[in-house]
């Protein structure tokens, strides 16, 4: 089955502490993005890689990494995190013009 | 760079037609997408439109004007089961899809 698969589904972690949200993707697409969702802001680009090392900022980057070493791989990674960046997170990817496909999603607390 | 928007909040009642509205400013214009996303889940893919006019996909039509730079999304026979969050989307090139902050449609009974 085709699919993005996000993990993990929730995480609640504390201030300053390191952390991955892994992203892959079983569809052999060269474009990969994640977004972050807050209430009344919709869905807004984290960062973007439109192929293996290449990645570039969004319209939020500030406090997020990524890194794209294999093409089915795009992970997010929070150096030291901090309460504003609780959100619902979402990875996508695509090939072309064709619509994005998303993943599950990962709502993520930092307290 | 992309700014859309679309109304915060629609209501209807089962079996109406509800017309989502989406207008836009973008330093280059690529099309308009819609995307459905229930409770929080993954959003899904509803249709896009490269060029003017209706695009029409079983019960749901998405039409666009460039000259306006407007859209709308039409949703006919409404069920329950269409209650969900709904995002217009352009595409800034390639690289990056700009979405509007989301327009929550509401079906009662």
């Amino acid at each position: 089955e085709a699919q993005v698969t996000q993990n993990p589904r929730y995480l609640i972690t504390v201030t300053g502490k390191k952390l991955t949200v892994t992203c892959s993707q079983n569809m052999n697409h060269e474009y990969m993005s994640w977004y972050r969702q807050d209430p009344g802001l919709g869905l807004r680009q984290i960062y973007y890689s439109m192929n293996v090392e290449v990645t570039d900022k969004g319209d939020v980057p500030e406090g997020y990494k990524v890194s794209r070493k294999e093409k089915r791989n795009f992970p997010l990674i929070l150096e030291s995190p901090s309460p504003n960046q609780t959100s619902l997170y979402f990875c996508a990817s695509t090939r072309g013009n064709s619509p994005l496909h998303f993943g599950n999603g990962t709502r993520l607390t930092v307290t | 760079g992309q700014s859309l928007e679309q109304p915060s909040e629609v209501t209807a009642v089962e079996g109406a037609i509800v017309q989502i509205n989406c207008t836009y400013q973008t330093s280059g214009f690529y099309g308009l997408s819609w995307y459905q996303q229930h409770d929080g889940g993954a959003p899904t893919f509803l249709s896009y439109n490269a060029l003017d006019g209706l695009e029409e996909t079983g019960r749901f039509s998405s039409f666009l004007s460039r000259s306006d730079s407007y859209g709308y999304l039409l949703l006919q026979e409404l069920q329950m089961k269409d209650s969900a969050s709904y995002f217009c989307a352009a595409p800034g090139g390639y690289s990056t899809l700009t979405f509007g902050k989301g327009t929550m449609l509401l079906v009662s009974p």
